[in-house]
């Protein structure tokens, strides 16, 4: 089963504008972690925050995280084409010992030149 | 390229004909683990292994399924008498154990098509 649900399901901007995209869970967890999907291809890594992190900051990349309400939000600001590929949270249960993450279903972005 | 590879990248079988997937983790790494995808999904956890012992499987690892990683290095996913609903990406990852931090780092996936 699947534990993140990501939101929205698919976004579509256009180049230049920044592209906010949700992430919520049930259990409590060791750490988030955001990874990116081009069509047909192996996940890449992003970042990863710690349970006891609450923002992050990597490039572009912008990532908060609010345990009390089991959600975190990737932020790409001044998108780019390339950027258009499916992203994913996946949690790192804590009681799981640093085992399988959970993955959600993933948010689609479309990035319009 | 992560660094993690994966052979055959596609393999396209017949129901009821088994298949065998290899995959060669990031060499320092002593877990890996197995993650099956269909299309608009998240991966979903298969099994991993800590160096050569199968420490966990999921529900969704039928007893057709197998997995072994012999001497802890690289690793093989066995499907004997494929069905249709095997038809996935099937996505192998690595990790080094250490501290709090988990990333993976994943192959390119190995797409089963199952006619």
């Amino acid at each position: 089963s699947q534990q993140g649900e990501e939101d929205p399901q698919a976004l579509s901007i256009q180049e230049g504008e920044n592209a906010t995209m949700n992430c919520s869970y049930k259990t409590s967890i060791n750490n988030l972690q955001w990874y990116r999907q081009n069509s047909g291809r192996g996940l890449v890594h992003l970042i990863l925050i710690r349970s006891n992190e609450r923002e992050k900051h990597s490039g572009r990349l912008r990532v908060t995280l609010d345990t009390s309400k089991k959600s975190s939000s990737l932020l790409i600001t001044a998108s780019r084409a390339a950027d258009t590929a499916s992203y994913f949270c996946a949690t790192d249960p804590l009681d799981s010992g640093n085992t399988p993450l959970v993955f959600g279903k993933g948010t689609r972005l479309s990035v319009i030149a | 390229d992560t660094g993690v590879s994966q052979d055959p990248r596609h393999k396209i079988t017949k129901r009821g004909q088994n298949v065998t997937f290899r995959c060669d983790p990031i060499s320092e790494h002593n877990r890996l683990y197995w993650y099956r995808q269909t299309l608009g999904q998240g991966p979903e956890f298969l099994t991993y292994f800590q160096n050569e012992a199968q420490l966990e499987k999921s529900r969704l690892l039928s007893d057709r399924f197998s997995a072994e990683r012999p001497k802890g290095s690289f690793s093989t996913l066995e499907i004997q008498r494929t069905e249709q609903g095997d038809s996935a990406m099937y996505l192998c990852a690595s990790s080094l154990l250490q501290g709090q931090g988990n990333e993976q780092f994943f192959g390119p996936g190995t797409r089963l098509t199952v006619l």
